[in-house]
């Protein structure tokens, strides 16, 4: 089955510094790739997804993600961190078969520090 | 357009007791999720539904749970009874029909926000 590893609870980041969310996955197969961003009482807003393709990928709000087959990660990224990027970010892997059925990571908050 | 749309925000309620969620898609969206979130973890998938059929239940209690989505639009979902450990934040998503090759993003509702005491 597949499955999501992030391995920070929170990353803590100055605003206007780059910022990076890691995520490593594991499924059988070539996988669907995806990040998520929740704000409090809210539900999960989509941002970005890697299916085939330009191993970078570039989302909403200025996000990008790097999809490395070898060390099977796909590490969220932002060149300068907005305070209002602060958040919980997740990652989810799907495999190429079946019912897509999406596996979540745990999450990581995000805290930009102004 | 609008999102999807979930009721009510919060519940609260006592053990043993029983409770529905329910959940309108995005219009047009065939397939329809409902997540389990507990505090500090990521959404766990319980049921799957494409148009009126159930894809995937594995996860799902079906000693306690039960969904349905009748005429392949709006869906409910049941505990019944409740237990401590079902306090959670449950999430509707839909999304469109499955691409062949590819895959899309799901689309989230506010959720509902479940204490049981």
């Amino acid at each position: 089955a597949q499955s999501v590893a992030q391995p920070e609870d929170q990353v803590n980041v100055a605003e206007g510094n780059p910022l990076t969310v890691k995520c490593t996955y594991s499924v059988s197969g070539n996988p669907y790739l995806f990040w998520y961003v929740q704000y409090p009482n809210r539900g999960l807003q989509f941002l970005l997804k890697y299916i085939t393709g330009d191993n970078l990928v570039k989302g909403s709000y200025g996000f990008e993600a790097e999809f490395n087959k070898s060390q099977t990660s796909f590490h969220l990224k932002k060149p300068s961190a907005l305070v209002s990027d602060s958040a919980l970010y997740f990652c989810a892997v799907s495999a190429p078969y079946g019912n897509n059925r999406l596996a979540f990571g745990k999450g990581n908050q995000v805290v930009v520090i102004p | 357009e609008a999102g999807v749309a979930q009721s009510p925000r919060y519940k609260i309620i006592e053990k043993r007791q029983s409770v529905a969620f329910w959940c309108n898609p995005i219009s047009g969206h065939a397939t329809l999720y409902w997540y389990q979130q507990i505090l500090g973890q990521g959404p766990k998938l319980l049921i799957q539904f494409q148009n009126n059929g159930v894809v995937d239940d594995s996860q799902l209690p079906k000693d306690r749970f039960s969904a349905e989505r009748l005429k392949g639009v709006d869906s409910t979902l049941k505990i019944q009874p409740a237990k401590l450990e079902d306090s959670a934040v449950y999430l509707c998503a839909s999304s469109p029909l499955p691409l062949a090759g590819g895959q899309h993003e799901q689309y989230f509702g506010p959720g509902t926000r479940l204490t049981v005491t």
